[in-house]
């Protein structure tokens, strides 16, 4: 099974500072065929299912405020968050889909305001 | 718009079985897989099933192998899952959501069904 791994676990921003998640697989999520990363990132507020953010490492699903990005390729891959908003507060994952089943997830980043 | 409604879900002794349930609504359910996937009390997510488009094609984790069967009733865009011999580390919110295939993310996720396994 594929490894999922989130740095760190726990972070503080002030509003309007950026915020950075890392996400590390035990290997590689890319698919050399369509040079695709089989990497998904959601955000769950209290309370409520997890949403998708970010899918294929950089595609912003549709709705998702542009100050949300994916990056990275093969293991190593980032969430950014360019400008801290308080509605961003919320626990954040990772999702490999390269290797199923089983889809594994990393253990959520949760992202508080400093 | 995309709804999924998960339902079924109580407070089971070890050793039970339950059956939860997600209605779908807005989309084309019989395009799409569909997975179950849980959380226990404070703590991460874990995928624990997906049933193809047809029904053809049907995963498990090795968690619940054995003990959890997923099925779907297009006709009545449904998803079902049988939970059986059920033990306190399956207490957990269940949701379910969409997939496009086996390789892919989770679009849309329902609000989640609480399962307790308690004596």
């Amino acid at each position: 099974d594929i490894v999922m791994t989130q740095s760190p676990d726990s972070l503080a921003v002030s509003l309007g500072e950026r915020a950075t998640i890392n996400c590390k697989s035990s290997q590689s999520v890319l698919y050399t065929s369509n040079n695709k990363n089989y990497l998904a990132w959601y955000q769950q507020k209290p309370g409520q299912p997890p949403k998708l953010l970010i899918y294929w490492a950089s595609t912003r699903e549709s709705g998702v405020p542009d100050r949300f990005s994916g990056s990275g390729s093969g293991t190593d891959f980032t969430l950014t968050i360019s400008s801290l908003q308080a509605e961003d507060v919320a626990v954040y994952y990772c999702q490999q889909y390269y290797s199923t089943p089983p889809h594994t997830f990393g253990q959520g980043t949760k992202l508080e305001i400093k | 718009q995309v709804q999924l409604v998960e339902s079924g879900g109580d407070l089971v002794k070890p050793g039970g079985s339950l059956r939860l349930s997600c209605a779908a609504s807005g989309f084309s359910f019989s395009d799409y897989y569909m997975t179950w996937i849980r959380q226990a009390p404070g703590k991460g997510l874990e995928w624990v099933s997906y049933i193809s488009s047809s029904s053809s094609f049907t995963n498990y984790a090795d968690s619940v192998k054995g003990r959890f069967t997923i099925s779907r009733d297009n006709a009545k865009n449904s998803l079902y899952l049988q939970m059986n011999s059920l033990r306190a580390e399956d207490t957990a919110m269940y949701y379910c959501a969409r997939a496009d295939s086996a390789y892919s993310h989770f679009d849309y996720w329902g609000q989640g069904t609480l399962v307790t396994v308690s004596s």
